[in-house]
Order: structure tokens, then C-alpha cells, then sequence
């Protein structure tokens, strides 16, 4: 069965710092994988998505993640945080019945300092 | 532009009322899906629906139903509302055939029983 876990449940850091939101994934196939940011009181958008292309996978607004298979991680980054950064983020893994249906983590709330 | 497409931001209702949410898609997406989601719980699949006509249970239906009479169309209904539904709502929507397809959600309804 497929599985999502998102390490860290709340991340601090400062304007103009990197950001690093991790992700580890369980599935008995080759997933597809995906990030969504959800901003207070909105639905969510999607930031990027891994489908069995390149490993290293860009995203709107600088994002962008890795999938490493030996380490079943698909890792969020961005190397400067912006204020408007400023929200909670899913990590996404698709379904193995092939429906269309995914799977999501619990969420990591990203808070950027000033 | 993908565009899903909730009928209301903000509902508050009384305690025993029958009500009902609407999403609709114009992108012609056959899957659709109603999530709810709670602080610490993430987003928990109620139902979805591949089909016109078409629905599957997710993961926790009790207390809804729903209906898909035209395929841009998906909606959710509480029989009888209780305050433990009280939630945040999201509609969401993808492509069927192939798995690695991304959704595309509503703004969200956040609906208080009171």
C-alpha cells in the first residue's frame, strides 16, 4: 500500500534563507508524486510534479524537489524563502489502482520570518 | 485555464438540515472528489466519482452522499447535519486515464453546524 510521510509537521525560517521541507514515500510501484501548497482560507495549487522523468523536478515560484528512489524521499527546496512563501504544503503520492486517486501526507506549515 | 469552481466560501447551517455543496469543472474531467479537512487529520477523501451516475465510496462516507447527474457537476450532500461536520470542504478534479495526473481543487466551502 502507498503512503506519504511528511517529517516535520511546522518549519520556521527566515526571509532570504533556503528552505528544506522532506518527504518519504511507500509504495510498491513507481509512483507519481507531486506538491501542493494550500495558503490560509484557499484550495490547493499544485507546485510540481515527479512522473518517472528527470529526478530533479522544477516548480512554480522556485521550487523544486528530488526523487530519490534508494531513499524513497521526494524532498522540497527552494534556495531563498520569500515572505509570500508563507503557507502549509502537501507531499502527494498517486494511487496504485490507477483510478486517479492520490494519497497525501498531513501537511508541513512553512512560516517565513521577516 | 483549469477552473474548479465551488458554489459557496463560507455556509453555516443548524444541526439536523439537509445540505448541500456544489462543485463544478470545465475542463471535462471524468474523476471528481470531495475531501474534508480538519487541523491535524490532512485531507480525508469522502467520496469520488469516475462516471457520470458513477460514485465510490473514500475514506469516510458516513454522514454523506453524493450525486453526479452531468460530468462537469459533483455534489455533496449531508442528510442530516451534525456539528462533528463541521469542516473545511474541498472539490477536486483530474484526468481518469492516466495516473499520474495532478488535481485541480475549488477555494474550499468551510461549513459550520451549529
Amino acid at each position: 500500500a502507498q503512503s506519504v510521510t511528511q517529517l516535520d509537521s511546522h518549519v520556521s525560517v527566515s526571509e532570504g534563507t533556503p528552505v528544506l521541507l522532506r518527504c518519504n514515500y511507500s509504495s510498491s510501484y513507481s509512483p507519481s508524486l507531486f506538491w501542493y501548497v494550500q495558503h490560509p482560507n484557499k484550495g490547493l495549487q499544485l507546485l510540481l510534479k515527479y512522473t518517472s522523468a528527470a529526478t530533479l523536478v522544477k516548480g512554480i515560484n522556485g521550487f523544486e524537489a528530488e526523487f530519490k528512489k534508494s531513499e524513497t524521499s521526494f524532498h522540497l527546496t527552494k534556495p531563498s524563502a520569500h515572505m509570500s512563501d508563507a503557507a502549509e504544503y502537501f507531499c502527494v503520492v498517486s494511487d496504485a489502482s490507477n483510478t486517479g486517486k492520490l494519497i497525501f501526507g498531513q501537511g508541513t506549515t512553512l512560516q517565513v520570518k521577516p | 485555464d483549469v477552473k474548479v469552481t465551488q458554489s459557496s466560501r463560507y455556509l453555516v447551517k443548524r444541526t439536523g438540515e439537509k445540505v448541500f455543496l456544489e462543485c463544478v469543472q470545465d475542463m471535462d474531467h471524468e474523476n471528481m472528489f470531495w475531501y474534508r479537512q480538519d487541523p491535524g487529520l490532512g485531507l480525508r477523501l469522502i467520496y469520488f466519482s469516475y462516471d457520470v451516475k458513477m460514485k465510490e465510496k473514500g475514506d469516510i462516507p458516513e454522514g454523506y452522499s453524493v450525486s453526479r447527474e452531468k460530468k462537469e457537476r459533483f455534489s455533496l450532500i449531508l442528510e442530516s447535519a451534525s456539528t462533528n461536520q463541521t469542516s473545511m470542504y474541498l472539490c477536486a478534479s483530474n484526468l481518469r486515464v492516466y495516473s499520474n495526473q495532478p488535481q485541480h481543487f475549488g477555494d474550499g466551502t468551510r461549513l459550520s453546524i451549529l
